[in-house]
C-alpha cells in the first residue's frame, strides 16, 4: 500500500496570504488528522476529520480549517498567515477506530515558511 | 489534562551501548501510551504501542517499553545501539476512544561509533 501522501512538500509565503496544504490518507483509512510541529511548541494536535466530517479540533485559532473529501483526502488551510505559522504540518491517517487499535500512519509533511 | 514529559531532550550514546529514553505521563484515566521515532526530512513511524495487558511491549528495530503505572512511565530500551538509531523520539499518550495524541517534547539521540 502507498503511505499518506503529502503535497507540496515545501512552501514559501509572505506573512498575510492563506495557504492550503494537502494530504491523501493511506487506501481504506477514513479518518485524516493533522498536527503542528514546531521547535518550541513540539508537536501539536490541529483537527481530525472522519468521513467528511470534523470530529475532533486542537486549542488553534479559528485562521486554521480543514476539509475532508467523500475519498478521505483532506486539505488544511491557513489563512492570515503570521511568523509564527512557520512549522512542519503533518498528516495522519488511520481507519477511523481507537488510536489504541488503529495507530496514525504519518506523511513526511509539508515544511511551511512564512516569512 | 493529560501530558508527557520526556526527561533529556539529547541522549548520546556510542555504538552497541544501551539506549534509555525517558517517558512520563500524566492521565487521569488509564492512558494508552505510543513511541514513534522520527528521522530526518520524514514523519513519524511508530515503534510501539501499549494498550492492555503485559505491561513489557516489543516494538520494531529491537526497541522495548515497560509500562509502569505505579510511576506513571513508559520508559523505551533498546539493548545495544545501532548508528541506524539516530533519531528523535517522541512518548505520545491517549485515552479511551480519543482521536488525538498527546506528544512529549522529543528526545534527540545521538549515537558515535
Amino acid at each position: 500500500k502507498a503511505g499518506v501522501t503529502q503535497t507540496p512538500r515545501y512552501l514559501i509565503k509572505t506573512r498575510g496570504q492563506q495557504v492550503t496544504l494537502s494530504c491523501s490518507p493511506i487506501s481504506g483509512h477514513r479518518s485524516v488528522s493533522w498536527y503542528q510541529q514546531t521547535p518550541g511548541q513540539g508537536l501539536q494536535f490541529l483537527f481530525e476529520y472522519f468521513s467528511e466530517t470534523q470530529r475532533n479540533k486542537g486549542n488553534f485559532p479559528g485562521r486554521f480549517s480543514g476539509r475532508q473529501f467523500s475519498n478521505s483526502r483532506s486539505e488544511m488551510n491557513v489563512s492570515t498567515l503570521e511568523l509564527g505559522d512557520s512549522a512542519l504540518y503533518l498528516c495522519a491517517s488511520s481507519d477511523g477506530t481507537e488510536l489504541y487499535n488503529s495507530p496514525l500512519h504519518f506523511g513526511n509533511g509539508t515544511r511551511l515558511t512564512v516569512t | 489534562a493529560q501530558s508527557v514529559t520526556q526527561l533529556g531532550s539529547h541522549v548520546s550514546v556510542s555504538e552497541g551501548a544501551l539506549v534509555l529514553l525517558r517517558c512520563n505521563y500524566s492521565s487521569s484515566v488509564p492512558p494508552y501510551l505510543f513511541w514513534y521515532v522520527q528521522y530526518p526530512n520524514q514523519g513519524l513511524q511508530l515503534l510501539l504501542k501499549y494498550t492492555t495487558g503485559a505491561t513489557l511491549v516489543k516494538g520494531i528495530n529491537g526497541f522495548e517499553a515497560e509500562f509502569k503505572k505505579s510511576e506513571t512511565s513508559f520508559h523505551l530500551t533498546k539493548p545495544s545501539a545501532h548508528m541506524s538509531d539516530a533519531a528523535e523520539y517522541f512518548c505520545a499518550v491517549t485515552e479511551g476512544a480519543g482521536t488525538a495524541l498527546i506528544f512529549g517534547k522529543g528526545t534527540t539521540l545521538s549515537v558515535s561509533s
